[in-house]
């Protein structure tokens, strides 16, 4: 069976600082494995997807993520957090064969000032 | 339309009543998914359609809910006999399951049910 954890329903950081928001998965077989941000009262949309080939995924705003298959983990990373940025971020795993998309409880990312 | 919508926006219905939700997925798109997001928590898979294929109706809470899609167009999500623990955001997905953009999930803006 497919899950998802992310560490951390809360995470702050400075303007400016490293935004790294945590994600581990376990599935049976090789994930796809998604990013999706929700900004207060709008619905979910993608920031950035791994499907197939390079680990290294980049997507919308500057957010990237790593797909680490040794350690199960897909976290999500920016260099310079921007006050915009203060959302709710959710990882959300597929495996292939399946359509079934499992998403994690969250993270809510708040950037100080 | 351009983007997945959802109706109604907002609900408010009396402990025991029956609710319906619609959503209409975006022109084309094969797969449709419904999630419940109760404040402050994360989605919860409820039910997912994928072409003519038999629906994954293994989320479903209760055999208060059920959904039905009839062919690859609108989707209606029913909870007979509402409890207040199914007060929440019910989010509708839907998603090109080959060509361009595979794997990638558009969501409406919800609906959100009140219980009272």
């Amino acid at each position: 069976a497919q899950s998802v954890t992310q560490l951390g329903s809360h995470v702050s950081v400075s303007e400016g600082a490293l935004v790294l928001l945590r994600c581990n998965y376990s599935s049976s077989v090789p994930p796809y494995l998604f990013w999706y941000v929700q900004y207060p009262n709008q619905g979910l949309q993608l920031l950035l997807k791994y499907t197939t080939g390079a680990t290294l995924v980049k997507g919308i705003n500057g957010f990237e993520a790593e797909f680490k298959k040794s350690e199960t983990s897909f976290h999500l990373t920016k260099p310079s957090a921007h006050m915009s940025d203060a959302a709710e971020y959710f990882c959300a795993v597929r495996g292939s064969g399946t359509y079934k998309y499992i998403f994690g409880t969250g993270t809510r990312l708040k950037v100080l000032a | 339309g351009a983007g997945v919508s959802q109706s109604p926006s907002n609900k408010v219905t009396e402990k025991g009543k029956d609710v319906e939700l619609r959503c209409d997925p975006i022109s084309g798109h094969t797969a449709l998914y419904w999630y419940r997001q109760r404040l402050g928590q994360g989605l919860e898979f409820l039910i997912y359609f994928q072409g003519n294929s038999a629906p994954d109706k293994s989320g479903l809470p209760s055999d208060r809910f059920s959904a039905e899609r009839t062919g690859e167009s609108v989707s209606t999500l029913t909870i007979q006999r509402t409890q207040q623990e199914d007060s929440a955001v019910y989010l509708c997905a839907s998603s090109r399951l080959s060509g361009a953009n595979t794997g990638e999930l558009f969501f409406g803006e919800g609906s959100r049910l009140t219980v009272l």
